[in-house]
């Protein structure tokens, strides 16, 4: 099975400032990846996913972005946070023979 | 578009009593859909997929594309099954993968 390694595990960070959390995948090769925000009453917002290295389509508009620079590394980036971006982010990793995600433990951030 | 609802937010049942979680689904093509658990102070993890046609602690779902439905249900709820649950359709093969709003269950003694 895989492995997702996601850090750090909670962040406060100032407004205004960037953000970059890491997610890192072990166990499989060329798995789709994703980036969620876990929201109390909201369920599980896919923010991002991604296909390939490169490849990012983003599902809502919003002050992130991500990226993937090698086929097991994705990265949620922000160049000025905001309040709004305070929440809790999920990644997951979900390889082409077997449909089952797998997912870090999430990033608890606070935007003070 | 791909979408999963969840109508229950919070469902909160007795130890033996029937439980069942409601999903339901809008999707064009022909969907996979899954239930994940998250328990508390653990990761968010596979409890069953539709293909599988399996019962993993007790629960079951049958996809109902008539209805476009793909309710978890177990005859007699247990305490251990207190968690917050999330129906999951992936359906394009650019694997997007979509969560409903989740339930969270709560089994009192």
């Amino acid at each position: 099975s895989q492995t997702i390694h996601q850090w750090p595990a909670t962040l406060v960070q100032p407004v205004g400032s960037p953000l970059s959390l890491e997610c890192t995948v072990e166990g499989t090769s060329n798995p789709n990846l994703y980036w969620y925000r876990q929201a109390a009453g909201r369920g599980l917002q896919l923010l991002f996913y991604s296909v390939g290295i490169g490849q990012i389509s983003s599902e809502v508009p919003q002050n992130l972005s991500a990226s993937r620079p090698q086929d097991r590394q994705f990265i949620l980036s922000s160049k000025k946070l905001l309040l709004s971006d305070s929440g809790f982010y999920l990644c997951a990793s979900l390889s082409r023979e077997n449909t089952e995600a797998f997912f870090g433990q999430g990033t608890r951030l606070t935007v003070v | 578009a791909q979408r999963v609802t969840q109508p229950e937010k919070l469902l909160s049942v007795f130890k033996g009593a029937p439980v069942e979680l409601k999903c339901n689904y809008s999707y064009s093509g022909s969907p996979e859909l899954f239930w994940y658990v998250q328990y508390s102070r653990q990761r968010l993890q596979l409890l069953l997929r539709h293909i599988s046609r399996e019962s993993i602690k007790g629960f079951t779902a049958d996809l109902n594309k008539g209805e476009t439905s793909f309710h978890l249900k177990k005859p007699f709820a247990q305490e251990e099954d207190s968690a917050m649950y999330y129906c999951a359709l992936s359906g394009t093969s650019y694997g997007k993968l979509t969560f409903g709003q989740g339930t969270i269950l709560t089994v009192h003694p």
